[in-house]
């Protein structure tokens, strides 16, 4: 049972490059989200999924974007990558709410 | 005024020594409050979770939420060198699209 799993690890893009940061999860949850953790700002909320099909912005989504075809994947794709978007991202899971387990981040530097 | 406001930290003490973290919010409809704690390099991992007012003990850690005041707590009983960490709060409401609202977190190092 690994819980949630992201890669990659880290990954250095160039301005303007693309990339898709991996989710999955083998606890069946129907609750999935996307954070991003800036130095001495808490996690922001990118994207969030109810359940499979079923996909909504959260609270920084500009430059992002997500799809959630099953219940295990949910994928977050950065178009045009710029500096401002370089952070660690979580990913994260619940089967309700209130109680969210997340993976261990991938660190993304864009140069 | 911030939603959830948390002590920016960050805070030393000596091994054995009480830790109290704290947050205030401004959001009358919060009901759910948890505490996370994150290592260096790690993801957050849920310590505690309290539904509406009251105390919850586990172990060495006791959740307090006082929401006439708006005010939550973790104290740490008898801090160990493996408490340090970054620790959050978290909150939410009891809406159907209801998300985590999470404060700065606060950096803890325990010193042996």
């Amino acid at each position: 049972n690994a819980g949630v799993t992201q890669t990659p690890k880290f990954r250095i893009l160039k301005i303007g490059q693309s990339m898709t940061l991996q989710c999955t999860q083998d606890m069946n949850h129907n609750y999935m989200y996307w954070y991003r953790q800036d130095p001495g700002m808490g996690l922001k909320l990118i994207y969030y999924s109810v359940g499979a099909g079923i996909t909504d912005k959260g609270e920084v989504p500009n430059g992002y974007n997500v799809s959630r075809s099953t219940t295990e994947d949910f994928p977050l794709r950065l178009e045009l990558a710029a500096p401002s978007q370089t952070s660690v991202y979580f990913c994260a899971t619940g089967g309700d709410q209130e109680t969210q387990y997340f993976g261990p981040g991938t660190r993304l530097l864009v140069l | 005024q911030k939603e959830v406001e948390q002590d920016p930290g960050p805070l030393s003490v000596p091994e054995g020594a009480i830790v109290s973290l704290n947050c205030t919010y401004s959001n009358s409809a919060f009901q759910y409050f948890m505490w996370y704690r994150q290592y260096s390099r790690k993801g957050p991992e849920l310590l505690m979770y309290t539904y509406s007012s009251g105390n919850k003990e586990d172990g060495r850690f006791t959740a307090q939420v006082d929401k006439s005041s708006k005010y939550i707590s973790l104290f740490i009983r008898d801090s160990q060198p493996s408490d340090s960490a970054t620790y959050l709060c978290a909150m939410s409401d009891t809406g159907a699209n209801s998300k985590l609202t999470f404060g700065k977190g606060i950096t803890l190092s325990v010193r042996p």
